[in-house]
């Protein structure tokens, strides 16, 4: 069982939005600014998509967005196009002995 | 373009060790290997990541999983830009591909991520 908990699957039709919960406790999520996003595709390594909680690296679309809101961060899709189809996966930092916790990853369907 | 290419997982028997390399290449004069912290973040067939060991850039802050602590143990050797893992007492539960991750310093998530190494414990 993960630390953090996200919808198991999500779903979307090309051009829409959507959105992925990663909720957490006051010990991670609620506790730093220190949530970070991952888009895994099959058979392949993680990539960072959002960072600090909102913040994107350079190279990932403005279409991914994230943000927090008490225990709950929250990355948003816009637009979404047929190469979004992927798992997710939120991550927090914990603390000093926890460090860092995962969710346990969403599936995106892009109908 | 810094890459990430992990070695050395395989089939291993329950109680048996593997040693896991990753080697960095790809940096430049301002960015070097001794910049980031290390990290293996592991996953299970069809499961999601945990995050398993990090040390910092110069060796002194290692931090484990409380799962691996006392079996595994992380090192670095920044002269040849590679990170390693120890993996002694392993179990069926350890089976997972291993992916060797960096941070830059200071930053709380992970930049960069290799394409992992399958590690098997199965008699």
């Amino acid at each position: 069982q993960s630390a953090l908990t996200q919808p198991r699957s999500v779903s979307g039709s090309p051009g829409q939005s959507l959105t992925i919960s990663c909720i957490g406790t006051s010990s991670d999520v609620g506790g730093y600014n220190y949530v970070s996003w991952y888009q895994q595709h099959p058979g392949k390594a993680p990539k960072l998509m959002i960072y600090d909680v909102n913040k994107r690296p350079s190279g990932v679309p403005d279409r991914f967005s994230g943000s927090k809101s008490g225990n709950t961060a929250s990355l948003t899709i816009s637009g979404l196009q047929a190469e979004d189809e992927a798992d997710y996966y939120c991550c927090s930092y914990a603390g000093r002995y926890t460090l860092w916790v995962f969710g346990g990853g969403t599936k995106l369907t892009v109908l | 373009e810094v890459q990430l290419v992990e070695s050395g997982g395989g089939l291993v028997q329950p109680g048996g060790s593997l040693r896991l390399s990753c080697a960095a290449s790809g940096f430049t004069f301002r960015s070097t290997f001794s910049n980031y912290w290390v990290h293996w973040v592991r996953q299970a067939p069809g499961q999601g990541l945990v995050w398993v060991s990090r040390m910092d850039s110069d060796g002194r802050i290692i931090s484990y999983a409380d799962s691996v602590k006392d079996r595994f143990t992380i090192s670095r050797d920044n002269a040849k830009n590679t990170l390693y893992l120890q993996m002694n007492s392993l179990r069926a539960e350890d089976t997972a591909i291993y992916y060797c991750v960096l941070s830059e310093i200071g930053h709380w998530y992970f930049d960069l991520w290799g394409r992992g190494t399958l590690v098997t414990v199965s008699s």
